[in-house]
């Protein structure tokens, strides 16, 4: 148990649908992450949150939008999303966002986009 | 685009060898460089963070170097055990809030 939760494990969706990913982090950190792994490909940050406000946004399509309501939850609403964009999504937090600071990792959310 | 590369991509290794992976990155703009472990189904954990060149970290039979002039770290594990199998994966930060991940190496140790 590494303090970051991550909900569902396992999603199943049409292109059509939206749903979204939900992060908790129970380590009391002020910076989550949203990062994406696809087949073969290395861990992929798509979006950082620091005190609740996005600090970075790599370029991410826009059908992935993010939400931090407080310090300890953080949110990816999908929507129209594509086959190609079939992964798994990992959530992370960190104490304050900077380079040297240990990422928690949850067990992710196998995603599957029909 | 930054590059951060690991070799091998897997081996195979037998309970009580001892071995080595190396991951390779930019020398120029460094921060940190993060190492972590990744069990199959699990959450990715954190080995070590190193920041100093010549920066040596232990944990265990686990433990790691750093040359941030040549651009490369190498981990090591002596006496693998069945439990170490995983995918090591290294990270590097240049900038104040970016990890970028190596592919990883996967490593199997037969009992």
């Amino acid at each position: 148990e590494t303090g970051v939760t991550q909900t569902p494990r396992h999603l199943v969706m049409g292109m059509t649908n939206k749903k979204s990913l939900k992060c908790e982090q129970h380590l009391g950190h002020n910076a989550m992450y949203w990062y994406k792994q696809s087949a073969k490909k290395p861990l992929e940050l798509m979006f950082v949150y620091s005190l609740e406000e996005r600090v970075e946004n790599n370029s991410v399509p826009s059908r992935f939008s993010p939400e931090c309501p407080n310090s300890s939850h953080l949110f990816l609403h999908l929507h129209t999303l594509q086959p190609e964009d079939s992964a798994l999504y990992l959530c992370a937090s960190s104490q304050e966002g900077g380079s040297g600071d240990i990422q928690y990792f949850g067990a992710g959310t196998r995603l599957s986009v029909l | 685009i930054l590059n951060v590369e690991q070799s091998p991509q897997s081996l195979h290794v037998q309970e009580g060898d001892s071995t080595n992976f190396t991951c390779s990155f930019p020398s120029s703009n460094f921060y940190a460089l993060h190492w972590y472990r990744w069990e199959t189904a699990k959450s990715p954990e954190a080995l070590f963070v190193m920041t100093l060149n010549g920066d040596e970290k232990k944990k265990g039979r686990i433990s790691a170097t750093l040359n941030t002039k040549e651009g490369y770290s190498y981990l090591y594990i002596k006496g693998s055990q069945p439990e170490d199998s995983a995918t090591y994966l290294c990270a590097f930060a240049g900038s104040a809030r970016q990890l970028t991940f190596g592919s990883g190496t996967q490593l199997t140790v037969l009992p």
